[in-house]
């Protein structure tokens, strides 16, 4: 299956500061990537669908100032936290669709990130 | 508005007891359901997707549109099955994803 792997694996930042996330397909060209954001014990939150050459589109209620995209190339995607506080402390997860390989969805290995 | 409902927060059952993972669905066109496991300290993955009707791992999922529900069955639980489930819906490009359930299979 296709690989997907992401950036740092965890980090931990003082607030206010940026921090950013990588999500990259090893094996494949993603023109689309999507962003989640896990709570503890709860669901994956769609945030953001990472759309090659052009401008994420981002889900009711997500501040795309917040968390800005970047999907400069096929097989990378960014995400950056900008001015980050303690609330977006989180499991941030990036992930793929392959269409050609049945559709599904395959998933990074998530980044942690806490905002002290 | 698409939703994807998993009732169960937690599901202990016996090694060797039937399991059954709740969920249901709105989805105003025709959607494809997945069952996708997170087993401890990996990512997710895959389990099964209605259009394949398969069997995985020994478990198995119907797509009920009547009752608007996509559960997932295996009828005899193994220890090794103890993980995270999530069912997702897809309705074209986007997936949206259940609360989760996790499956605590007991010795």
């Amino acid at each position: 299956g296709a690989v997907v792997s992401q950036h740092p694996s965890w980090v931990i930042c003082k607030s206010g500061t940026s921090v950013k996330i990588e999500c990259r397909s090893l094996d494949f060209q993603a023109t689309t990537m999507f962003w989640y954001r896990q709570f503890p014990k709860q669901s994956l939150m769609l945030m953001a669908t990472s759309n090659e050459g052009s401008k994420a589109t981002y889900e009711q209620g997500v501040e795309k100032d917040k968390f800005l995209i970047n999907h400069a190339s096929l097989t990378l995607s960014t995400l950056t936290v900008t001015s980050a506080h303690p609330e977006d402390s989180s499991f941030y997860i990036c992930s793929a669709r392959v269409l050609v390989w049945g559709g599904e969805l395959f998933f990074g290995e998530g980044s942690r990130l806490t905002v002290l | 508005a698409q939703r994807v409902t998993q009732p169960e927060k937690l599901l202990s059952v016996f090694k060797g007891a039937p399991v059954e993972l709740k969920c249901n669905y709105s989805y105003s066109g025709s959607p494809e359901l997945f069952w996708y496991v997170q087993y401890s300290r990996q990512r997710l993955q895959l389990l099964l997707r209605h259009i394949s009707r398969e069997s995985i791992k020994g478990f198995t999922a119907d797509l009920n549109k009547g009752e608007t529900s996509f559960h997932l069955k295996k009828p005899f639980a193994q220890e090794e099955d103890s993980a995270m489930y999530y069912c997702a819906l897809s309705g074209g490009v986007k997936f949206y994803f259940g609360s989760g359930t996790k499956l605590n299979v007991k010795p």
